[in-house]
């Protein structure tokens, strides 16, 4: 699975929307990008995920780049629920390899 | 949450002891996995299942073996627990379909003294 870089942290205002970058600039044609996040230690939570069109679902939009090589998360209107670790993931989704190759992902923290 | 429950879900073990924890599912699902989170390293993958007696390793399998022997079990066990062991272990299920992302577990926290 190709790797992906994400920035460390980064926060925003209860209300506004959170924009969340992703790297994936060594994406294969047959990988998907896909989002999860994790609330303080529970399980990761999927968000969403595509391949080349944007994406749109109650939880999240995902833009991604025509060349593939970035995509954006956006959450809408951010509350202080969102806060949590939020993975950007490569994967191909075919076949039996399809595991999950988490990094470190971003720390969102959304101010009151 | 797509039926997955994770026993136990907190355990204190003592060195040297063996330790199961189970993944139990109610969707019928082919792939099952389990991870360890550890502070720094986010999760990796140990073991996972893609059918009822098929097993694969992941990257940090050594000292981990796991069974399969019904769709709805996969169990994780530590032969002879250690302290590097301690960490939170989540188990996760493909959906039906190849697009379907996969559906974690609560999680179950485990520290070996």
């Amino acid at each position: 699975d190709a790797k992906t870089t994400q920035p460390p942290s980064m926060d925003c205002a209860e209300g506004r929307a959170a924009n969340l970058p992703c790297n994936h600039s060594t994406i294969s044609g047959n990988e998907y990008v896909y989002w999860y996040r994790q609330i303080h230690s529970q399980g990761p939570q999927y968000i969403i995920h595509g391949l080349k069109n944007n994406e749109t679902n109650e939880m999240a939009s995902l833009i991604i780049t025509e060349d593939r090589k970035s995509s954006t998360l956006i959450l809408p209107h951010a509350t202080l629920r969102d806060t949590a670790v939020y993975y950007c993931i490569v994967r191909v989704v075919a076949g039996a390899n399809s595991k999950l190759t988490f990094g470190k992902g971003i720390t969102l923290s959304v101010r009151p | 949450d797509a039926g997955i429950t994770q026993s136990p879900r907190h355990k204190v073990t003592e060195t040297g002891t063996p330790v199961t924890l189970r993944c139990h599912q109610t969707e019928n699902h082919r792939y099952m996995y389990w991870y360890r989170q550890d502070p720094g390293h986010g999760l990796r993958l140990i073991h996972y299942s893609y059918g009822v007696k098929d097993t694969d390793k992941g990257e940090v399998s050594d000292g981990y073996s796991v069974s399969r022997s019904k769709t709805e079990d996969f169990l994780l066990t530590l032969e002879s627990a250690t302290s590097s062991q301690t960490s939170v272990y989540f188990c996760a299920i493909d959906g039906p379909t190849s697009q379907e992302t996969q559906y974690f577990g609560p999680g179950t926290r485990l520290l070996v003294l």
